[in-house]
């Protein structure tokens, strides 16, 4: 059964960078069939899909342009596990953030992190 | 982007009727190399992340009930519920995986009648 683990802080100051962890389990982050996904939910922005990483026999990445240039995704292989890195926040940012798996090409997100609520303030 | 549209925004129906919901892509995502269509639904209930139901249009994920139902082609699908239980009361989604960026619907909030 495949199992992702969100970790990281619910508090980020305007201006610094949001990071938050995925651990996997039950499967690879170097899968060359699942994408590795970051979405984020709030109110005024619903359901948005920032970006993803995955691995076919090389690394890649595609990110949503609303985000673009303030994003990393990164993948560990030694730990097995995928981070978000999302930098110069603003309240704008302020969202409850999963981390998800797509499993095949059109297979839709079948696993889905907990979920972290991430609050931008000082 | 592809702007993706649910209809409507909120539903209330009686248990044991059914229940549709409606998805507009603003671009096809039908995949003519497989004739498949790159479209999800999820249910999301308080407090927990989105459940993927339906992938391909209408393939439903393995444990899901066969009350539910995806249905479709091009840039307009359906959800169906067959006979509304009271524990399908929650939130529905739709998401276009044909192009980046992989963009949801607003939602359709599902209630008891």
């Amino acid at each position: 059964q495949v199992q992702l683990q969100q970790s990281g802080p619910g508090l980020v100051k305007p201006s610094q960078t949001l990071s938050l962890t995925c651990a996997i389990s039950g499967d690879s982050v170097s899968s060359n069939s699942a994408t590795w996904n970051w979405i984020r939910q709030s109110p005024s922005r619903g359901l948005e899909w920032l970006g993803r990483a995955y691995y076919r026999s090389e690394w890649y990445n595609d990110y949503a342009v609303s985000v673009k240039g303030r994003i990393t995704i990164n993948p560990d292989t030694s730990k097995n596990q995928f981070s978000l890195q999302l930098n110069s926040v603003t309240p704008e940012d302020t969202a409850v953030y999963y981390c998800s798996r797509r499993r095949g090409s059109g297979m839709g997100m079948d696993v889905w992190g907990q979920g972290t609520t991430v609050t931008v303030s000082s | 982007d592809i702007v993706v549209t649910q209809s409507p925004d909120s539903l209330a129906v009686s248990l044991g009727e059914r229940a549709t919901i409606n998805c507009k892509s603003s671009q096809s995502v039908l995949h003519t190399s497989n004739n498949k269509n790159d479209l999800a639904w999820y249910q999301q209930k308080p407090g927990q992340p989105p459940k993927l139901l339906i992938y391909w249009a209408s393939t439903r994920e393995s444990g899901v009930p066969d009350r539910f139902s995806g249905g479709g082609s091009g840039t307009d699908f359906t959800l169906t519920i067959s006979s509304l239980q009271a524990e399908d009361v929650a939130v529905y989604y739709c998401q276009q995986c044909y192009s980046s960026p992989f963009t949801f619907g607003q939602g359709t909030k599902l209630e008891i009648k």
